[in-house]
């Protein structure tokens, strides 16, 4: 059976600093992996991917995360966070083989303080 | 408009209430997924369609029964509300991504406390 771990269920963080949220995955078979964010009062969005190709995968607000396969991990990283970045982070995979479901860590919370 | 959108967005219920849960899509996707988020433990999945005639059990249906009206509308039941159901509950679409993998689509959520 496939499990995802985030092992920080909060990371507080001054406002420019950098930030690493950490995500190990478990699987026997190949996975895509996914990162989604959840603002306040809000549903999930999708972050950003990897699906296969370049291991390093990047967001249109200044997030990255690259995919290690003899980690097992798919960390997501930001240089320098705004207030904005607020909010709650799941990382999650799906199957190659299957991908009719998602199976999702159990959340990161991002705090930026000003 | 939002795409995924879910009603109510707030509930009060008491032990043993029947209630539903509605979500609707103008995604036009097939695929529909009914999650619950709690706490520390993130979301887990009670149900997912996809299409009108195919519904399957997820992690945690056990309490719950769904109901996919149309394309549009998949529809949550807790038959018999007990307080251990008190979470925040999504919905959510799908669609294939080019290149493999799925993208989800959720609804703002619907937070349900039961008495």
């Amino acid at each position: 059976a496939q499990s995802v771990t985030q092992l920080d269920s909060q990371v507080p963080v001054f406002e420019e600093a950098p930030v690493e949220l950490r995500c190990n995955y478990s699987s026997s078979v190949s996975v895509y992996l996914f990162w989604y964010v959840q603002y306040p009062n809000q549903g999930l969005q999708l972050l950003l991917k990897y699906l296969s190709g370049s291991t390093l995968v990047e967001s249109i607000n200044g997030f990255e995360a690259e995919f290690n396969k003899s980690q097992t991990s798919f960390h997501l990283r930001k240089p320098s966070v705004h207030i904005s970045d607020t909010a709650e982070y799941f990382c999650a995979v799906s199957l190659v083989s299957n991908t009719d479901k998602l199976i999702f860590g159990t959340g990161t919370r991002l705090q930026v303080f000003p | 408009d939002a795409d995924v959108t879910q009603t109510p967005r707030n509930r009060i219920t008491k032990t043993g209430k029947r209630i539903m849960l509605e979500c609707s899509q103008t995604k036009g996707h097939d695929r529909m997924y009914w999650y619950r988020q709690d706490p520390g433990l993130g979301l887990q999945l009670i149900y997912y369609s996809f299409d009108v005639k195919d519904i399957n059990k997820g992690e945690i249906s056990d309490g719950y029964s769904v109901s996919r009206q149309a394309q549009a509308k998949f529809s949550l039941s807790l038959e018999s509300a007990i307080p251990n159901q008190t979470a925040l509950y999504f919905c959510a679409t799908s669609e294939p991504l080019a290149g493999g993998g799925e993208t989800q689509y959720f609804g703002p959520g619907t937070r349900l406390l039961v008495l």
